[in-house]
């Protein structure tokens, strides 16, 4: 079974350039997950889909950061226009509850990003 | 609030055991997690225990849990070069999906 991939896995772009990164979930998980970690610090959550509904997005950081899920299977995190600080890595999870409520989310191998 | 701690290097010699610590405040978590992201590759779940456990043991890894602390730690015995990455906790909290991460612990191994 294929796991979470991410598309691409590095981008190298000026501030003020969009950029848009991939994400597609293990088949048939309908949560998907994108979190970043900044240089050396903590992997930080951002936002959460529940199929194609956003369920809560309270970690994503300003109105430059849009995120998509059309459709339920893939989704898109797209930066616009991009800045110094957005320099790091993008993750993406996907889960699926568990009969015993246990849901681990399975990672992506990131895309990084480096604003220049 | 929702914070987790974990001390930044580890560095020990190929065959002994690495003690990876962590530390967490949120007492409502009902999940405690440990992924390994080795140079270059995304992240790897090794494995996880529920918050009313104490104890749990996959093979070379042992995962002990201070719920009164609020203390979790990752044990590898007889730790080999193939070990050297970052080893990041996370916990998840009761009534979010989300999961909230320490900083990592880059685990060094000496030949």
């Amino acid at each position: 079974e294929a796991g979470v991939t991410q598309f691409p896995s590095h981008s190298v772009i000026e501030k003020g350039q969009t950029v848009t990164l991939r994400c597609d979930p293990i088949s048939g998980h309908d949560n998907l997950y994108w979190y970043r970690r900044v240089m050396g610090k903590e992997i930080k959550f951002l936002l959460h889909f529940v199929k194609e509904s956003k369920q809560d997005e309270s970690g994503m950081p300003n109105n430059r950061f849009l995120a998509e899920r059309t459709g339920g299977t893939y989704s898109t995190l797209k930066v616009q226009p991009a800045e110094l600080e957005d320099s790091g890595v993008y993750f993406c999870a996907s889960s699926q509850a568990l009969a015993d409520g246990q849901e681990t989310q399975y990672f992506g191998p990131g895309t990084r990003l480096l604003v220049l | 609030g929702e914070d987790v701690e974990q001390s930044l290097f580890l560095s020990v010699r190929e065959g002994d055991s690495s003690v990876i610590n962590c530390t967490y405040t949120d007492s409502s978590s009902t999940y405690l997690y440990w992924y390994k992201q080795e140079p270059g590759a995304g992240l790897q779940l090794l494995t996880y225990i529920f918050s009313n456990m104490d104890m749990k043991q996959d093979q070379r890894l042992t995962v002990l849990l201070n719920k009164k602390d609020k203390h979790l730690s990752l044990r590898i015995a007889d730790t080999q070069t193939g070990d050297s990455a970052i080893y990041f906790c996370a916990e998840s909290i009761s009534g979010t999906y989300k999961y909230i991460f320490g900083t990592g612990t880059r685990l060094k191994v000496l030949a």
